[in-house]
């Protein structure tokens, strides 16, 4: 696609439940990211996938996060037993780590709140 | 591992006055230098990037930046901020073929 998507744009939980958020990257980008940014806050690593290599997973709060990514297309990031803590936007990005060419495409996020 | 530091969560400058805005990275090999921008309710966006060649780097909305090797840094500089440049910027790093690291990012506020 012409950019990196995500759905849902907003999720609304009770503490819990179990969520999973979506993310469709640049068509043809090897890498692809997922952060995690509070409120007034900075962007948290969580994960990073590349190609065939094992993912990077040392950004991972806890073992109720986990994230999943097929070949080199969609990714998706599960949050289990959700706690308030886990309300932030959640940012995926991609990018295609050829030469020069590694800039990180973000998607607009989703906001998770956990009620 | 590489590792970004952003010096002062929040800047503030009046209108026309010279934007800088820190930051001073960590890194075992050459690193790529990037600078986002994030604008009120907006995702993330490519300010600019350093790479090979140029140490001094010219992005979008009359933004640059130098990388210098002994200090260490790559600053983001802007000679007459705008009231339209009040945004959260990031600065990140990765080592080439490894991911993007960012720093906790640097609010600007412009004042009138």
């Amino acid at each position: 696609g012409a950019g990196v998507s995500q759905s849902p744009s907003n999720k609304v939980t009770e503490k819990g439940k179990d969520v999973e958020l979506r993310c469709d990257p640049i068509s043809g980008h090897t890498a692809l990211y997922w952060y995690r940014q509070r409120l007034g806050q900075g962007l948290e690593f969580l994960i990073y996938f590349q190609g065939n290599s094992a993912p990077d997973k040392s950004g991972l709060p806890s073992d109720r996060f986990s994230a999943e990514r097929t070949g080199e297309s969609v990714s998706t990031l599960t949050i289990q037993r959700t706690q308030q803590e886990d309300s932030a936007v959640y940012l995926c990005a991609s990018s295609l780590i050829e030469g020069t060419n590694t800039e990180a495409f973000f998607g607009q996020g989703t906001r998770l709140t956990v009620v | 591992a590489q590792s970004v530091t952003q010096l002062g969560s929040h800047v503030s400058v009046s209108e026309g006055a010279l934007v800088l805005l820190r930051c001073n990275y960590s890194s075992s090999v050459p690193p790529y230098l990037f600078w986002y921008v994030q604008y009120p309710n907006q995702g993330l966006q490519l300010l600019l990037k350093y790479t090979t060649g140029a140490t001094l780097v010219k992005g979008i909305n009359g933004f640059e930046a130098e990388f210098k090797k002994s200090e260490t840094s790559f600053h983001l500089t802007k000679p007459s901020a705008h009231m339209s440049d009040a945004a959260e910027y990031f600065c990140a790093v990765s080592d080439r073929d490894d991911k993007i690291i960012f720093g906790k990012g640097t609010r600007l506020h412009i004042l009138p």
